[in-house]
């Protein structure tokens, strides 16, 4: 069956070190992954996407990857601060029949960033 | 550019009940998905609706249903409430390209 696995558990790490969370799926085959970020009662906030053909894509302090051969995608936070304390999501971008896509979420990494 | 409004952002109903939720999709976008979220729980997709019909559906039973109008917003509908329907309902709108944009959730609470 189809999953999509990220670390359940909370990553702690300190200001200003680098935080690394990991999405790991079986059984898809997707266009594209995508990372958001989601605050506690908030919908989800889209950050950045990596096609299947792309190994690496940066956005400021953020870095993604994509490994098709893995079926994995790495999220890379550099010099982390307090503000980045969220739970962040892999979402795996399907194509339906219509044409039009539909997100399917994993179920998250909470990050928690100590001063 | 509002984003995308869901309305209202709390309501608490009783098992057996049923409950309306609304989305506003973001202007210039024709698509709406709609996703339940349990604590702890990543999204899950319920359903999408495009040009008013309902275009794909995800494994939900049939006490969850929709409806999208001419001017793009949608609605949810649950019958028969169920305390397990207790969760953050998110809708996300596109325009067929490669962003979705969510709105702030609707949280369900049901007793």
């Amino acid at each position: 069956s189809q999953k999509i696995e990220q670390n359940s558990e909370a990553l702690n790490i300190q200001e200003g070190k680098t935080a690394t969370l990991t999405c790991n799926y079986t059984n898809y085959s997707p266009a594209y992954l995508q990372w958001y970020r989601q605050d506690p009662g908030r919908g989800p906030v889209f950050l950045l996407l990596i096609r299947e053909n792309e190994k690496e894509k940066r956005k400021e302090r953020l870095k993604v990857t994509f490994d098709t051969t893995l079926k994995q995608s790495l999220f890379h936070i550099t010099a982390s601060q307090p503000a980045d304390s969220a739970t962040y999501l892999c979402a795996l971008d399907t194509f339906m029949d219509t044409g039009r896509r539909a997100l399917t979420f994993g179920s998250g990494t909470r990050l928690q960033v100590q001063p | 550019d509002a984003g995308v409004t869901q309305s209202p952002t709390h309501l608490i109903k009783t098992r057996g009940q049923q409950v309306t939720l609304r989305c506003s999709p973001k202007s210039g976008h024709d698509t709406v998905s709609w996703y339940q979220q349990a604590l702890g729980q990543g999204p899950q997709f319920i359903f999408q609706y495009y040009e008013e019909e309902e275009r794909q559906r995800g494994n939900f039973p049939d006490r969850f249903s929709g409806h999208q109008f001419p001017n793009y917003s949608s609605e949810l509908n649950v019958n028969a409430l169920l305390l397990g329907d207790s969760a953050l309902y998110l809708c996300a709108s596109s325009a067929g390209g490669l962003l979705a944009f969510f709105g702030q959730g609707t949280r369900l609470t049901v007793v």
